[in-house]
């Protein structure tokens, strides 16, 4: 079973404005990572953030991580609507090895 | 550098036939990974590998066989396609110290009738 859940499920926003998505995971982690998935395509690497950052830029991305909730969220300002796409969040496992377990997703639709 | 290649982009199998997808990287990762994506569900891991002749079970592996000879190399393979197989299925390489991000191809579209 996904052990990351994004929520919202799904977001509509306008262009210009703020989006944000969560993720909630229930294990300790080392790390974890946002990707994002373009229709019909695979996924793409955003941003990782470690278990010792609380925040972490990259353009218009902000990343939260609290560890004490077992939470992260993703902030993406100024929304374009080529920010429409899903975004899953992913965190590395490790039972002897690395899996990476992936969350179910936030779909996110900016309306121009 | 061309990243992660997965062929067929596409394909239709009828239940019982078996096929492989293709799955290579120039990224000379030890890591790689097969995962399945259904509507509602996310990426579900099916088998992963750390390297050339290891591999390992992820949450959803029955039904699906892998091997890993090379590094470059990561074949899936499906000895009798059922409906429920039907999905999405993505590869994925990566670093092994699980602080590196994953690439990702661009999926094999499978339909089992």
């Amino acid at each position: 079973s996904q052990q990351g859940e994004e929520d919202p499920q799904a977001l509509s926003i306008q262009e210009g404005e703020n989006a944000t998505m969560n993720c909630s995971y229930k294990t300790s982690i080392n790390n974890l990572q946002w990707y994002r998935q373009n229709s019909g395509r695979g996924l793409v690497h955003l941003i990782l953030i470690r278990s010792n950052e609380r925040e972490k830029h990259s353009g218009r991305l902000r990343v939260t991580l609290d560890t004490s909730k077992k939470s992260s969220s993703l902030l993406i300002t100024a929304s374009r609507a080529a920010d429409t796409a899903s975004y899953f969040c992913a965190t590395p496992r490790f039972s002897g090895t690395y899996k990476y377990i992936f969350g179910t997703g936030t779909r996110l639709k900016v309306l121009a | 550098n061309a990243g992660v290649t997965q062929t067929p982009k596409f394909q239709v199998l009828k239940t019982g036939q078996s096929m492989t997808l293709q799955c290579a990287q120039d990224m000379n990762h030890e890591y790689m990974s097969w995962y399945r994506q259904d509507p509602g569900m996310g990426l579900r891991l099916i088998h992963y590998s750390v390297g050339a002749g290891i591999t390992d079970q992820g949450e959803v592996p029955n039904g699906y066989n892998v091997s890993r000879s090379t590094t470059e190399d990561f074949p899936l393979r499906l000895l009798s396609a059922a409906p429920s197989q039907t999905s999405v299925y993505f590869c994925a390489s990566s670093q092994t110290d699980g602080n590196q991000p994953q690439h990702f191809g661009d999926g094999t579209r499978l339909s089992i009738l």
